[in-house]
């Protein structure tokens, strides 16, 4: 149980291209959803969080006219990079909970976005 | 301020040797704490968590981690390594009255375990 899935996995793209990912729970309904970067042998840096039929809450730093952030239903998020550019290249992971405070967060098995 | 220290960048144990990767944190109020494993080009694995009750907390693949608040650490250890244990480790910390649930990482340790 508990699975989170990503998709596309690896993504290339010219500069000026928007791109969507896509977050998926598989088997459970995820009040909120998670939105993560990492780089190179970092730790990962959290974007945003969102809840099913709400805004999104970003970081404090991260353009929200950038990377767009929807969360329609219980069981999908998606994060758009709008207007991508090569310093947008990265490694964009998702996770997923039921929202209780103590609950576990799930991680999505993360996208490698490349823009040229 | 929330957050979490790993003290360590790599930590290198031959296989079948006991291991521990080290964490420490700093949270306002009593934490949840988590350990997640990350495999090259992979998102996180959940290993375990601490929420409340008895100290020493045990996971996935054979790891346990003990919780000591008087020196706010939660220490991740495994008795006898393996040279698959070889990956990413996070140590992770969220407070109790945290509503959205945000998690706080540390910077994470690279674990390599030699045959």
């Amino acid at each position: 149980g508990a699975v989170v899935s990503q998709h596309p996995s690896r993504v290339i793209c010219k500069s000026g291209t928007s791109v969507k990912i896509e977050c998926r729970s598989l088997d459970f309904q995820a009040t909120t959803m998670f939105w993560y970067r990492q780089f190179p042998k970092k730790s990962l840096m959290l974007m945003a969080t969102s809840n099913e039929g709400s805004k999104a809450t970003y970081e404090q730093g991260v353009e929200k006219d950038k990377f767009l952030i929807n969360h329609a239903s219980l069981t999908l998020s998606t994060l758009t990079v709008t207007s991508a550019h090569p310093e947008d290249s990265s490694f964009y992971i998702c996770s997923a909970s039921l929202g209780r405070r103590e609950e576990t967060q799930y991680f999505g098995p993360g996208t490698r976005l490349l823009v040229l | 301020a929330q957050s979490v220290a790993q003290p360590e960048d790599q930590v290198n144990v031959a296989e079948g040797n006991p291991l521990t990767v080290k964490c420490t944190y700093s949270v306002s109020g009593n934490p949840y704490l988590f350990w997640y494993v990350q495999y090259p080009n992979r998102g996180l694995q959940f290993l375990l968590k601490y929420i409340t009750g008895d100290n020493l907390v045990k996971g996935s693949y054979g790891f346990e981690a003990e919780f000591n608040k008087s020196q706010t650490s939660f220490h991740l250890k495994k008795p006898s390594a393996l040279v698959s244990d070889s990956a990413l480790y996070f140590c992770a910390v969220r407070t109790r009255g945290s509503t959205l649930g945000r998690l706080y990482f540390g910077r994470g340790t690279q674990l390599t375990v030699w045959p």
